[in-house]
């Protein structure tokens, strides 16, 4: 495979459910990311790893926990969520922190709380 | 003010036409823009990147910079019915900063 992977595609998860999104680049970047995309708003930054090191936590609340085990994987653990948490969340990769060649993203995922 | 604005559309350009989006942004500090493209329920995909006043040209896109201006826009020039979505602007103050993103702009084009 090649780019970055998102996966699963779709998630319809309760309020009291706990499920994990994962990512997955093969690129060989070192930088990775969490965006937050919902109806009629602007992408917003979530998270930012740098080499498996969270380097940039934008104020998310802490139902949403992230984990970088290697420059390659990505995860976002979700639990207790609520209904506005519903969005788009997209993975992406760059070869350096804010590199100035853009960033490469994944599919994404539908989030559905219900 | 937001960071980074550009009008929501839908911008509707007849088929051969040449489509202009809009950008500005609010940190006059800021020093790499971006255009993404983004198809309806697709992830957004790197179209551009533009660093110094002027035009930079790639095919029938062409981005435009005036940082006196705060201005970044994006013409596609015979504009295609495959050139339907929507537009992000972004923007980069300097190395490892993190990429602001405008809401988009919807584009359809109309054979």
């Amino acid at each position: 495979e090649t780019g970055v992977t998102q996966t699963p595609r779709h998630l319809v998860m309760g309020m009291t459910n706990k499920k994990s999104l994962k990512c997955e680049q093969h690129l060989g970047h070192n930088a990775m990311y969490w965006y937050k995309q919902s109806a009629k708003k602007p992408l917003e930054l979530m998270f930012v790893y740098s080499l498996e090191e969270r380097v940039e936590n934008n104020s998310v609340p802490s139902r949403f926990s992230p984990e970088c085990p290697n420059s390659s994987h990505l995860f976002l653990h979700l639990h207790t969520l609520q209904p506005e948490d519903s969005a788009l969340y997209l993975c992406a990769s760059s070869q350096v922190p804010g590199s100035n060649y853009g960033y490469t993203f994944g599919s994404g995922t539908r989030l559905t709380v219900v | 003010q937001k960071e980074v604005e550009q009008n929501s559309g839908p911008l509707s350009v007849p088929e051969g036409a040449i489509a202009s989006l809009n950008c500005t942004y609010s940190d006059r500090g800021s020093q790499s823009f971006f255009w993404y493209r983004q198809y309806s329920g697709k992830s957004p995909e790197l179209i551009m990147f533009i660093y110094s006043n002027g035009d930079k040209e790639d095919g029938r896109f062409t981005a435009q910079l005036n940082k006196a201006s705060q201005y970044v826009s994006l013409l596609i020039r015979d504009s295609q019915p495959s050139d339907s979505a929507t537009y992000l602007c972004a923007v980069k103050k300097t190395s490892y900063d993190k990429v602001i993103f405008g809401p988009g702009t919807s584009l359809s084009v109309i054979p």
